[in-house]
């Protein structure tokens, strides 16, 4: 079972800021089969990015995926207040999906 | 809008049974594989189960495998998870999610709790 690694587990910013995502995964993932989610407190995940790169239908265009192999980042540029909630990385591959541990947005 | 909800989440002693429900619409059912995932207490999310459109194939968790059963009825739009044999570790908010084609999850509902307790 390929395991997802998120980095770092808390990060503290401010809006405005540049926020990085890391996911790092135990073997390659195809690009095709890594997304990312967003979940605020008391509400279900939200897709945000699916194959590695391509923005879900709504989603900003400040938020950004890039990577391939076993390394993938979630980028957004420009931090709104909004913005500050938990994120996963998921992944598939041998008909199971996996989800990293997530990386928790703050507010600095 | 896509829109699904679960429902039949209650508390169960250990080794037990129960069956999850969820009700879709705004988009043609029967057209997509469909999901469960759960989430622990404070806890990340896990991937439970799948089946495809027709019902054909499914796929478990380790975690639940042996244990869930997971069906659809296409004719009433509708999700199930049957669970048998309860654990405390399969406490969580269970999720039905929309299969976005392309092995992600693109539509959630609000999720319904299964708390296993004696």
């Amino acid at each position: 079972e390929i395991v997802l690694t998120q980095s770092p587990g808390t990060l503290s910013l401010s809006p405005g800021e540049r926020a990085t995502l890391s996911c790092r995964a135990t073997q390659s993932v195809s690009s095709s089969f890594l997304a990312w989610y967003q979940q605020k407190p008391g509400q279900a995940p939200r897709l945000l990015i699916y194959g590695a790169s391509s923005r879900a239908t709504g989603i900003p265009d400040r938020f950004s995926g890039s990577g391939s192999g076993t390394d993938f980042t979630l980028t957004i540029s420009r931090l709104e207040p909004e913005d500050f909630a938990v994120y996963y990385c998921q992944q598939y591959g041998s008909s199971r999906y996996t989800f990293g541990q997530g990386t928790k947005l703050e507010i600095k | 809008e896509v829109q699904l909800v679960e429902s039949g989440g209650v508390v169960v002693q250990p080794g037990g049974s129960l069956r999850l429900s969820c009700a879709a619409s705004e988009f043609t059912f029967d057209d997509y594989t469909m999901h469960w995932v759960r989430q622990a207490p404070g806890k990340g999310l896990e991937w439970v189960s799948l089946i495809s459109w027709d019902g054909g194939s499914t796929y478990y968790a380790d975690s639940v495998k042996g244990r869930f059963t997971i069906s659809r009825d296409n004719s009433k739009n509708s999700l199930y998870l049957r669970m048998n044999s309860l654990r405390n570790e399969d406490t969580a908010l269970y999720y039905c999610a929309k299969d976005g084609g392309t092995y992600h999850f693109d539509y959630w509902g609000q999720g319904t709790l299964v708390t296993v307790s004696s």
